[in-house]
């Protein structure tokens, strides 16, 4: 079956740093892969759609200078959170689509701590 | 834009059988899914249903659409306490599209 890995699991980073999660595609090439961030409260936000080699597409209200991402390959993508602060602490979770299956599989999440 | 509700919070007893239900607004959703996520994990595709179908089977899981109402209800025979998870609603116009998720719905088991 279809497989994300999603690096690193969880990450603690000071104020001010930027931290990069990795979200690979093992065993297929991803049309489309997605970031998503999950409130304490359950519900997904999502926060991007990327497409290999094209800027990734953001969601009304996500700052794209502050969350960069990359979608280097059809199997790769990476967001970086950049100048992290306090309030950017959360679950991160990736997915990717791909016509080969139906549904989305979804990484394993990050979460992030800023301190 | 669409919308995808559902209850957040459901609990039964072990070996009863639970029904999470969940409504959508955009008439044309072809695919609507069932993930499961359980604590500090990923989510991950329970079943699917496209939108010419009623009903569909898989074990102890078993997906009932009225596409009329636009609702959907994922239904887990026998449930265990390994079933205590969240359980999102997801629909989509496209395979590979976007989708849109409802906020989940958080199932207890009780023993």
């Amino acid at each position: 079956g279809a497989v994300v890995s999603q690096h690193p699991s969880w990450v603690i980073c000071k104020s001010g740093t930027s931290v990069k999660i990795e979200c690979r595609s093992l065993d297929f090439q991803a049309t489309t892969m997605f970031w998503y961030r999950q409130f304490p409260k359950q519900s997904l936000m999502l926060m991007a759609t990327s497409n290999e080699g094209s800027k990734a597409t953001y969601e009304q209200g996500v700052e794209k200078d502050k969350f960069l991402i990359n979608h280097a390959s059809l199997t790769l993508s990476t967001l970086t959170v950049t100048s992290a602060h306090p309030e950017d602490s959360s679950f991160y979770i990736c997915s990717a689509a791909s016509y080969s299956y139906y549904g989305y599989t979804f990484g394993s999440g990050t979460r992030l701590t800023v301190v | 834009g669409e919308d995808v509700e559902q209850s957040l919070f459901l609990s039964v007893r072990e070996g009863d059988s639970s029904v999470i239900n969940c409504t959508y607004t955009d008439s044309s959703s072809t695919y609507l899914y069932w993930y499961k996520q359980e604590p500090g994990a990923g989510l991950q595709l329970l079943t699917y249903i496209f939108s010419n179908m009623d009903m569909k089977q898989d074990q102890r899981l078993t997906v009932l659409l009225n596409k009329k109402d636009k609702h959907l209800s994922l239904r887990i025979a026998d449930t265990q306490t390994g079933d205590s998870a969240i359980y999102f609603c997801a629909e989509s116009n496209t395979n590979a599209g976007k989708s849109t998720f409802g906020d989940g719905t958080t199932l207890t088991v009780k023993p």
